[in-house]
């Protein structure tokens, strides 16, 4: 009930193309997803997040896409650059309650240039 | 204004010793987390805290202590430091309304 799975655990995409990253959840009373965005030995930044209300949220070219029924949520990177190379992480948690977050065990993206 | 600080860096253990992870934030966060990162685990939570004074267990609490005397400071004790606690370990903070969360530069810990 608790767990968040993403995948796919590693993925290279040429510069320019599309980066895809898809999470699962259990909790139905999750109602906070966000995504963070992890370079080598740094800590997690907050890169964008969504709320159940909404079937789709974007910021530059970054898009979260959220089914609800599916209980599933994606990470869209349009026109991915070498920049963009690094972890991504989703989570999910509660806004009221318990301050928890369950957090997706990472998929490393790579953009060759 | 710098953030959420760790330290140390790095630490090298052995077997049984105990140690003292320290984090501080100078944003005036209330809400404060501890959280490891293993490799194909993700992040997982340790302890975390809502205010001083205030604290609860994680998903991972076991062979870890914590304790929120100031808004600003929340230490991560070890007790008896074990090989399966070599990880990489973030402090993370934030507003009670915000559910951003800030992240510390992490501590990696080796237990020999």
């Amino acid at each position: 009930q608790q767990q968040v799975k993403q995948s796919p655990q590693s993925l290279i995409v040429q510069k320019g193309g599309i980066s895809i990253i898809n999470c699962a959840y259990e909790n139905t009373a999750f109602d906070y997803f966000p995504w963070y965005q992890q370079f080598p030995g740094k800590g997690p930044a907050l890169l964008i997040a969504i709320r159940p209300d909404v079937s789709e949220k974007k910021e530059g070219r970054f898009t979260i896409s959220f089914n609800k029924s599916a209980k599933q949520f994606s990470l869209h990177i349009m026109d991915s650059q070498p920049g963009d190379s690094a972890t991504y992480f989703c989570a999910a948690g509660r806004t009221s309650g318990t301050y928890k977050y369950i957090f997706g065990t990472g998929t490393r993206l790579k953009v060759l240039a | 204004n710098a953030g959420v600080t760790q330290t140390p860096k790095f630490q090298v253990l052995k077997t049984g010793q105990s140690m003292t992870l320290q984090c501080a934030q100078d944003m005036n966060h209330e809400y404060m987390s501890w959280y490891r990162q293993d490799p194909g685990m993700g992040l997982r939570l340790i302890h975390y805290s809502v205010g001083a004074g205030i604290t609860d267990q994680g998903e991972v609490p076991n062979g870890y202590n914590v304790s929120r005397s100031t808004t600003e400071d929340f230490p991560l004790r070890l007790l008896s430091a074990a090989p399966s606690q070599t990880s990489v370990y973030f402090c993370a903070s934030s507003y009670p309304d915000s559910h951003e969360q800030f992240f510390g530069p992490g501590t990696r810990l080796t237990v020999l």
